[in-house]
């Protein structure tokens, strides 16, 4: 099946410090990738869609400064999380859509869990 | 109203009961439907795609009805590795998208206890 790799898995920083998280489709190429973020007994919440060599598309109420997103490749996306504040301690989680899936399935990343001190 | 609406829960089951769930999406347009299974703090994996005319794999069956905009998942035999939370998943065309996004049902925890 699809692969997708998440790193790191667990960062843990202080407050004002800027953390990068990769996200690669290891098996497949990923036109579009997916940047959630998941807080303890909730469901996931999307924060952006990246599409291989164009800008992110931010949902509502997440901040695209905050929240850097590269997509320089069909297999690498980034999501750089600037200047963290413990707010931002979550689960975050990516995912890969193939483009040879007819289907749209979406394939997750094992997830970084941030914890800002 | 929420995209995804499924009943969170919990389920307590002993094994080798049969278990449903279910679960309703408001966006008639919606196009292509999953389950994902989610261990505590780990991230979904697909369980499986629904179709239209339904679907088995072993165990599990799950079912779409378009009309009623309405999706299940029944699975049978249930055993202690079962237990997690089965997120109701759908895909839903947005203004201007060509392919869509997911949208997350709150997920509903089943555990099967020996």
């Amino acid at each position: 099946g699809a692969v997708v790799s998440q790193h790191p898995s667990r960062v843990i920083c202080k407050s004002g410090t800027s953390v990068k998280i990769e996200c690669r489709s290891l098996d497949f190429q990923a036109t579009t990738m997916f940047w959630y973020r998941q807080f303890p007994k909730q469901s996931l919440m999307l924060m952006a869609t990246s599409n291989e060599g164009s800008k992110a598309t931010y949902e509502q109420g997440v901040e695209k400064d905050k929240f850097l997103i590269n997509h320089a490749s069909l297999t690498l996306s980034t999501l750089t999380v600037t200047s963290a504040h413990p707010e931002d301690s979550s689960f975050y989680i990516c995912s890969a859509r193939d483009r040879n899936n007819s289907y749209n399935e979406q394939f997750f990343g094992p997830g970084t869990r941030l914890t800002v001190l | 109203r929420k995209e995804v609406e499924q009943d969170p829960g919990p389920f307590n089951v002993p094994e080798g009961a049969t278990v449903a769930f279910n679960c309703t999406y408001s966006n008639s347009a919606s196009q292509s439907f999953f389950w994902y299974r989610q261990d505590c703090r780990k991230e979904p994996k697909l369980l499986m795609s629904v179709y239209s005319s339904g679907n088995e794999d072993g165990r599990f069956t799950a079912q779409l009805n378009r009309a009623s905009q309405y999706i299940s998942l029944l699975i049978r035999d249930s055993k202690l590795s079962d237990s997690a939370t089965y997120l109701c998943v759908v895909n839903s065309l947005d203004r201007g998208s060509t392919l869509g996004r997911l949208y997350f049902g709150r997920g509903t925890q089943l555990t099967v206890w020996p």
